[in-house]
């Protein structure tokens, strides 16, 4: 069975700083999605970035990257010239690419992140 | 585009009443889930489906009964409400292929049962 660990309950920074939100994974499967969703207050799932693990090139969107290290398991977020509205609770998530339950998404515990001005 | 949609937003129920959570979706997508969200737990799986008129158990699926009559709608059913129960619910509607994968969810339906 796969599990998803985030060891950061809550963390903070200062705005336009850069924070690293740390996530590790555990599974045998050799392809697989990774997923980093955004909650904030108004309770919506925000999809932020997406890693395929066939892919070596670490995935990017504007003032988020990862830093995706598959032997070792670790799906890190990095979140650069933090923002007020950046403040929310961001979960990592595994997804299987084939076989039984594949599309079941499984969830980390959250990091709940407060950016300060 | 409305993509997921799901409904009712906030729900209050007292303890041994039932109810059905609705979600749609408009994508034409094969698989559909439905995740509870509890503090300090993220999200776990209750109930997914992979088409229409298969449906199997997640991670938690006592107390939830599902079906899937269409490819557009899953709904949820609370048999018997139990303050266990208290959370907030999430459908998703996702594709996957051996490429790329993305889930899209609802708004959320925050439930609680007294």
């Amino acid at each position: 069975a796969q599990t998803v660990t985030q060891s950061q309950p809550e963390m903070s920074v200062q705005e336009a700083e850069t924070v690293t939100l740390s996530c590790t994974y555990d599974t045998s499967e050799s392809n697989y999605y990774l997923f980093w969703y955004k909650q904030p207050p108004s309770r919506q799932m925000i999809l932020v970035i997406r890693q395929e693990a066939y892919k070596q090139q670490n995935a990017t969107e504007n003032r988020f990257s990862v830093n995706f290290q598959k032997a070792a398991k670790s799906f890190s977020l990095k979140i650069s010239d933090s923002q007020l509205g950046d403040t929310a609770m961001y979960f990592c998530a595994f997804m299987k690419s084939y076989g039984g339950s594949q599309g079941n998404l499984i969830f980390g515990k959250g990091t709940k992140l407060s950016v300060k001005p | 585009n409305a993509g997921v949609t799901q409904t009712p937003k906030f729900q209050v129920l007292k303890t041994g009443q039932s109810m059905t959570l609705q979600c749609a979706q408009d994508m034409n997508h094969e698989y559909m889930s439905w995740y509870r969200q509890d503090p300090g737990m993220g999200l776990r799986l209750i109930h997914y489906s992979v088409g229409a008129g298969i449906t199997d158990q997640g991670e938690v699926p006592n107390g939830y009964n599902v079906s899937r009559s269409t490819t557009e709608d899953f709904p949820l059913r609370l048999l018997s409400a139990a303050p266990s129960q208290t959370s907030v619910y999430f459908c998703a509607s996702s594709y996957f292929n051996y490429k790329e994968a993305e889930a899209f969810f609802g708004q959320g339906t925050r439930l609680t049962v007294v």
